[in-house]
């Protein structure tokens, strides 16, 4: 069974950095084809992709946050780090974490979401 | 990475049909087959209900199903049951590894 859960601060400052970990189990992401990525949702609005890490450690970030965001992952524990520096209260959202596969089986989709973790800045 | 085009709130009555269109551009949705669609109910994750345009993952019913025309894909529910009123959300690839999620849409069974 594939699982994913999110853990972090509840609670930020503005200008803090947050560091949000997510922890899968079920897969391994040295498997060719396996990506995790970050997506947020802002309460009350839409989800948002954010950053994407690939079994070969290629990394990808949306357009308007890339100078802000680094992704990696810690093959050896199952997990993918998201870091997002410089938090403004417009920032405040539930993040999840989700995998995808780069082909075979719901090729290009995220087949498998977190339960995400809910995120406030505020000072 | 525009987010692509839905209606903000789509209803129907029970055992009807309803479509949810998703509008995108050239750069997105009408250049790859990689169009999926979501169901979220309140508080609750996301889950996967259509993949690669018109796919339906294992356990998803067959009253969900998807299309695309040129840069707008459509999500259609049949045969309407009051436990499909949730949020729908579109999501396309836009190249470069990039995605970009719908603003997305409440459906309400009346």
């Amino acid at each position: 069974q594939v699982t994913l859960r999110e853990s972090g601060p509840a609670l930020v400052k503005p200008t803090q950095t947050l560091t949000l970990t997510c922890t899968f189990s079920g897969f391994s992401l040295s498997t060719s084809a396996m990506c995790v990525s970050w997506i947020r949702q802002p309460p009350g609005k839409a989800l948002e992709w954010l950053a994407r890490i690939d079994w070969d450690d290629d990394k990808y970030y949306s357009t308007s946050l890339k100078t802000r965001l680094t992704i990696s992952k810690d093959t050896s524990k199952n997990q993918v780090v998201l870091t997002m520096t410089n938090m403004d209260p417009v920032d405040t959202a539930t993040y999840y974490c989700a995998r995808m596969m780069d082909h075979g089986d719901y090729r290009g989709a995220f087949d498998i979401w977190g339960q995400g973790t809910m995120v406030t800045v505020s000072s | 990475q525009s987010a692509l085009t839905q209606p903000a709130s789509v209803s129907g009555s029970p055992g009807q049909s309803i479509t949810i269109s998703c509008t995108g551009t050239s750069s997105d949705v009408g250049s790859y087959n990689l169009v999926s669609w979501y169901q979220q109910h309140p508080g609750k994750a996301p889950k996967l209900m259509i993949y690669e345009g018109s796919k339906r993952p294992s356990g998803v019913s067959n009253r969900f199903s998807g299309s695309k025309s040129g840069n707008t894909a459509s999500l259609t529910i049949s045969g309407l049951q009051a436990e499909d009123e949730a949020d729908y959300y579109c999501c396309s690839y836009a190249g470069g590894s990039t995605w970009v999620f719908g603003g997305g849409t409440k459906l309400t069974v009346l």
